[in-house]
């Protein structure tokens, strides 16, 4: 089975400052990651994917997550928030066999403060 | 490509009417998901097709939920009896058949049972 937990529904951050976007993951199998974004009233869009290959993983907008196995985490970062930012931020996962939908974390609602 | 094309955007019908949603997804995709998102539960599978086939339908709520696939390019997912309680957003979304690959959403159907 797998499942990944998202640490903090909503975050706040300054414009400017740092963002930390928490995501732990539990996998029976070698795990394939995903963070999206989804802005009001929109679909689900692809920030970053984790594959197996590079550990760091660099997104669109700035975003970039490392792949920890020994923490089993994938975190979302970006080293400085515009206001375009705010927006929910869901961690999915999913297998590299077998299961091919993704299971998505609870979201984390990030606002960006002037 | 237009990407999964989902219709209509916004439902509202009445409680105990039949209510169909529609999705294209991506041609050349093997895998087809629809998702509910709701405040109180998130992101939830609801089913999943495989070239067509039905694959996991453990997340279906009821049996007033039902989805098919009658070709590659298209699927519905219908309630009937509709309620209050399925008032939610439906998204649709579609992935080939490489592990490795993200899921494409749809930008959703607003489903408002009155």
């Amino acid at each position: 089975a797998q499942s990944v937990t998202q640490l903090g529904s909503h975050v706040s951050v300054s414009e400017g400052a740092l963002v930390l976007l928490r995501c732990n993951y539990s996998s029976s199998v070698p795990p394939y990651l995903f963070w999206y974004v989804q802005y009001p009233n929109q679909g689900l869009q692809l920030l970053l994917k984790y594959t197996s290959a590079a550990t760091l993983v660099k997104g669109i907008n700035g975003f970039e997550a490392e792949f920890k196995k020994s923490e089993t985490s994938f975190h979302l970062t970006k080293p400085s928030a515009h206001m375009s930012d705010a927006a929910e931020y869901f961690c999915a996962v999913s297998g590299d066999t077998g299961r091919r939908a993704l299971t998505f974390g609870s979201g984390t609602r990030l606002q960006v403060q002037p | 490509d237009a990407g999964v094309i989902q219709s209509p955007r916004h439902e509202v019908t009445e409680m105990g009417q039949e209510v169909t949603l529609r999705c294209k997804p991506i041609s050349g995709h093997d895998y087809l998901f629809w998702y509910r998102q709701t405040m109180m539960r998130g992101l939830e599978l609801l089913i999943y097709f495989n070239n067509n086939v039905p694959i996991d339908d453990s997340g279906m709520p009821e049996d007033r939920f039902s989805a098919k696939m009658p070709n590659a390019s298209f699927s519905t997912l219908k309630i009937q009896p509709s309620e209050p309680r399925d008032s939610a957003v439906y998204f649709c979304a579609s992935r080939d058949r490489w592990g490795n690959t993200e899921a494409f959403f749809g930008q959703g159907t607003r489903l408002t049972v009155v």
